[in-house]
């Protein structure tokens, strides 16, 4: 069974410096999304992204944020300047549809930001 | 602005006993709400929507729109329903994202 997969599983980096989160979506789905989730915390929505646009973005999602689908097949969060508090678990998702479709995600990747 | 609350962080119950885990919601349109799983060291995963009405592994969840629920229910737990399970809402309005309650981690002792 096809699974969106993330890379890499676990990043460290030092404040300040530019992250590069990757997902492969499931091949035939069209919707995107960025998710994070806190230590201890909800899972929270960052941003949408269909047919090469964001169509949505959380107040969290702000201009240190950018996402980008270079080719086929990856879709990368980009964080230009991390901080502290960017550390976080962050999960990538798809979807064939829009509207209340199941949401396939990936297993996430751990940041830390130092 | 909308809002899942899931009041209880963590449920213990015993092997064979009911399970009910609580969900509320707020939402001004009509919602579309879902219950996600995840297992230990697993992804996250739909468990149920309600859209469809299933029953998944023996839970089900049946939308209240008075009472701006949609607690999951089990009538016999099992030691593998033992994870951490968040209830979702979909709106139609924003890209379709979900917006999560802060989960409830059940545990299923033998």
């Amino acid at each position: 069974e096809p699974e969106v997969t993330q890379t890499p599983s676990h990043q460290v980096t030092q404040m300040g410096q530019e992250v590069i989160l990757r997902c492969v979506p499931i091949s035939n789905h069209l919707y995107f999304y960025w998710y994070r989730q806190i230590l201890g915390q909800k899972v929270e929505f960052l941003v949408s992204f269909y047919n090469n646009e964001i169509s949505e973005k959380s107040e969290i999602f702000d201009d240190q944020f950018s996402v980008e689908r270079p080719d086929g097949s990856n879709f990368t969060l980009k964080i230009r300047s991390t901080k502290l508090e960017d550390s976080a678990m962050y999960f990538c998702a798809s979807t064939t549809y829009g509207g209340p479709y199941e949401q396939y995600f990936g297993p996430g990747t751990r940041l830390t930001v130092t | 602005a909308q809002r899942v609350t899931q009041p209880e962080k963590l449920l213990s119950v015993f092997k064979g006993a009911p399970v009910e885990l609580k969900c509320n919601y707020s939402y001004s349109g009509s919602p579309e709400l879902f219950w996600y799983v995840q297992y230990s060291r697993q992804r996250l995963q739909l468990l149920l929507r309600h859209i469809s009405r299933e029953s998944i592994k023996g839970f089900t969840a049946d939308l209240n729109k008075g009472e701006t629920s949609f607690h999951l229910k089990k009538p016999f737990a099992q030691e593998e329903d033992s994870a951490m399970y968040y209830c979702a809402l979909s709106s139609s309005n924003a890209g379709n994202m979900l917006t999560f309650g802060g989960g409830t981690r059940l545990m299923v002792k033998p």
